[in-house]
C-alpha cells in the first residue's frame, strides 16, 4: 500500500529551528512536495525535491533521501506566522500526489 | 484575479439532497482535482481530470461524480448526500497531471455539512 508518515504535532520557540520529518512508501516515486496550510485556508506550495539532497529557499529548506524514503522540512528563524500545518506529499507512479495527514506546528513566543 | 475559485464557501445540506460544488480556474491548467480533507487524515483524492473531456477516479470516488466539459470548470456532484460526506472540499489544478513536477494550486475550499 501507499503511505506517508509525519508527526501529528510539534512545538517550537520563536527564533529557533525546527525539523519536520516525513517518510513515504509509494508505488513508484516521482518527487516529493511540501505544502503549508494555515488554519481554515488552502494549502500553498513550499518546495519540491526529486533528487537526493538539500534544496534551500530562504528560511525554509527541504531534504530528500530516495533510498531511505525520507524527507524533512527545515524551518529556520521561526516566526509566529509560521504556525500552520505542514503537509508532505509524494508523487506516485501515476503522477498522483499521496498526502500525509500533516504536522501541526505550534510556535511559542 | 488569477487562480481558482470555489462556490459555495460553506453549505449545510439535508441528507438525501443533491449538491454540486463549483470550481473554476483561469490559469489554463490542463489538470484539475477534487480532494476532501478530514481531521486527522491527509487530503484524499476524489476525482481528477488530466485534460478537458476526460476524468478519472481517485482514492474515494463513491457517492461523487464529476465532469470536465471545458478547461476552466470542474464541478463535483453529490447525487444523494450522506452525513459521512461532511468535510472540507478542495479543488486544485496543475499545469500537467502526467509529469513528475505536479505542483498543484488550491482553491479556498468549500465546507460542507450533511445533516
Amino acid at each position: 500500500g501507499q503511505n506517508i508518515d509525519q508527526p501529528t504535532e510539534m512545538t517550537a520557540t520563536e527564533g529557533a529551528i525546527v525539523q519536520i520529518n516525513c517518510t513515504y512508501q509509494t508505488s513508484g516515486f516521482n518527487g516529493l512536495f511540501w505544502y503549508q496550510q494555515h488554519a481554515g485556508e488552502a494549502p500553498t506550495f513550499l518546495s519540491y525535491n526529486v533528487l537526493d539532497g538539500l534544496e534551500e529557499k530562504g528560511r525554509f529548506s527541504s531534504f530528500l533521501s530516495r533510498s531511505k524514503g525520507y524527507s524533512y522540512l527545515l524551518l529556520k528563524e521561526l516566526q509566529m506566522k509560521d504556525s500552520a500545518s505542514y503537509l508532505c506529499a509524494a508523487t506516485d507512479s501515476n503522477y498522483q500526489l499521496i498526502w500525509g495527514a500533516g504536522t501541526k506546528l505550534i510556535i511559542k513566543p | 484575479i488569477a487562480g481558482i475559485t470555489q462556490a459555495p464557501t460553506s453549505q449545510i445540506l439535508a441528507a438525501g439532497r443533491r449538491m454540486t460544488l463549483r470550481c473554476t480556474q483561469d490559469m489554463r491548467h490542463n489538470a484539475m482535482y477534487w480532494y476532501r480533507q478530514d481531521l486527522g487524515l491527509g487530503l484524499r483524492l476524489i476525482h481528477y481530470s488530466n485534460t478537458a473531456g476526460t476524468t478519472g477516479k481517485g482514492e474515494v470516488p463513491d457517492g461523487y461524480s464529476v465532469s470536465r466539459a471545458n478547461t476552466d470548470d470542474f464541478p463535483l456532484t453529490l447525487a444523494s448526500a450522506v452525513p459521512s460526506q461532511t468535510s472540507v472540499y478542495f479543488c486544485a489544478s496543475s499545469d500537467s497531471g502526467t509529469s513528475s513536477y505536479n505542483e498543484q494550486f488550491f482553491g479556498p475550499g468549500t465546507r460542507l455539512t450533511v445533516l
